[in-house]
């Protein structure tokens, strides 16, 4: 298993400000994901943060709005940048430790643009 | 691309009574599948995976899902719910990595328990 802890667990932001959310492991692990989850929606991935390369980012996400660190491997950080009302959403931290084993989720980021 | 397709929204089921939440996939090769559930405020907690092997997978708190090749189906099942279980949950596919690129998930099927 994997314990994952995320901070802020949530947060109220003014629109045009950016928030950072990190994600911290408590042990080393190769991938890394971030996961979007809207109101009422299902889980959207955002991005894959393996250490050592930049980050590989799903169709509809850029870099510019959601810029991810992995300064190494147990440890990543998303930024949502310019922020709008639409970015309300909660924000989820996900590790895998390779094939053939599950994913593990972090507690979660919910953020409230206004 | 892989896809997953949770038709119902909401399911409303009294304590004690059986449980069966429905999953179709969409995969070109042999799919990994499991099985989420979300509290409210809560992150995701696994209930169970199926990667291969026997088809029908036992998981966490009493719940168990079978896996269908010939209908793309990974139901999911609970002989007798208790009122704890109400909560959100998701069916989801990874690649053949076991979800080593990532998962791609259903919508959802938000669960009622009806004391």
């Amino acid at each position: 298993s994997a314990v994952i802890s995320q901070k802020p667990s949530r947060d109220i932001c003014q629109r045009g400000t950016s928030l950072t959310i990190q994600c911290q492991v408590d042990s080393q692990v190769t991938m890394m994901f971030w996961y979007r989850q809207q109101p009422g929606q299902s889980l959207t991935l955002i991005a894959t943060a393996n250490q050592g390369s930049e980050a590989t980012y799903e169709s509809g996400f850029v870099i510019d709005k959601f810029p991810i660190s992995r300064p190494n491997l147990t440890f990543s950080t998303l930024t949502v940048s310019n922020m709008s009302p639409e970015d309300s959403s909660i924000y989820l931290c996900s590790v895998h430790r390779g094939q053939n084993t599950e994913a593990f989720f972090g507690q979660g980021t919910r953020l409230t643009v206004v | 691309a892989q896809s997953v397709t949770q038709p119902d929204i909401h399911i409303t089921v009294s304590e004690g009574a059986s449980l069966e939440l429905r999953c179709n996939y969409s995969y070109g090769a042999t799919p990994y599948l499991f099985w989420y559930v979300q509290s409210p405020g809560q992150g995701l907690q696994l209930l169970l995976k199926y990667f291969s092997g026997d088809t029908l997978v036992q998981g966490i708190k009493g719940f168990e899902a079978e896996f269908k090749r010939s209908q793309s189906s990974f139901n999911l099942r609970k002989p007798s719910v208790h009122w704890s279980d109400a909560a959100e949950y998701f069916c989801a596919v990874g690649n053949s990595g076991g979800g080593a690129d990532g998962l791609t998930f259903g919508k959802g099927t938000h669960l009622i328990i009806q004391p």
